[in-house]
């Protein structure tokens, strides 16, 4: 099955700066990646995701890469805020449609004011 | 926005009783419906699939003899936890799915801190 591995567990950056979460998948009939922010308490959302047919999303301060030849995509927040400050999780399913999704250990982010 | 309710938020229970956990959509048909299991500061573990009106689709691992799922309509599953036992202490999520809308968003449940004495 799917293998998904996400880098670093944990993550601080200075308000401002900008925060990269890099996940790796095994699978390469995976083709949708979705990314959830977990706030302490709360229910994962979705925050963005991107489909194996284009290699950047970008949606504000929020962007996701996508490398299908070597397996592996990245979220990227720019211009860090303290409410960015939660768990983000990558995850990897063969559609967006799929019945199984598999999620990364997720990225304990902590922006410092 | 698309809700989907989970319900009891915590619940304590004996060693060898079952509990029942409810997941509903709230404003949407939810086709498919994902149970998770969520380990203190680790990620969510996929437990099982369930389509509206078919068996559900355990992981590799997962008992389903211990976790009944049932998927009876299109704004309700259900998790039973069978027999629990105290290793089976952890925080249940579900998400459900609009198949209507084509987006295939997953929209997650508050979750269940599930506590076998």
């Amino acid at each position: 099955g799917e293998n998904v591995e996400q880098h670093p567990s944990t993550l601080s950056v200075q308000e401002g700066d900008s925060a990269v979460i890099k996940c790796t998948y095994s699978d390469s009939a995976s083709n949708y990646f979705p990314w959830y922010k977990q706030e302490l308490g709360k229910r994962p959302q979705l925050i963005i995701d991107i489909r194996s047919n284009v290699g950047e999303k970008k949606d504000q301060r929020i962007a996701v890469t996508l490398n299908k030849t070597a397996k592996h995509f990245s979220l990227h927040i720019t211009e860090t805020q303290p409410e960015d400050s939660a768990v983000y999780f990558c995850a990897a399913s063969i559609s967006v449609m799929g019945n199984q999704f598999y999620f990364g250990t997720g990225t304990s982010l902590t922006v410092i004011p | 926005g698309a809700v989907v309710s989970q319900h009891p938020s915590w619940v304590i229970c004996k060693s060898g009783t079952s509990v029942k956990i409810e997941c509903r959509s709230l404003d949407f048909q939810a086709t498919t419906m994902f149970w998770y299991r969520q380990f203190p500061k680790q990620s969510l573990m996929l437990m099982a699939t369930s389509n509206e009106g078919s068996k559900a689709t355990y992981e590799q691992g997962v008992e389903k003899d211990k976790f009944l799922i049932n998927h009876a309509s299109l704004t309700l599953s259900t998790l039973t936890v069978t027999s629990a036992h105290p290793e089976d202490s952890s925080f249940y999520i579900c998400s459900a799915r609009d198949g209507t809308s084509g987006t295939g968003i997953q929209y997650f449940g508050a979750g269940t801190r599930l506590s076998v004495l």
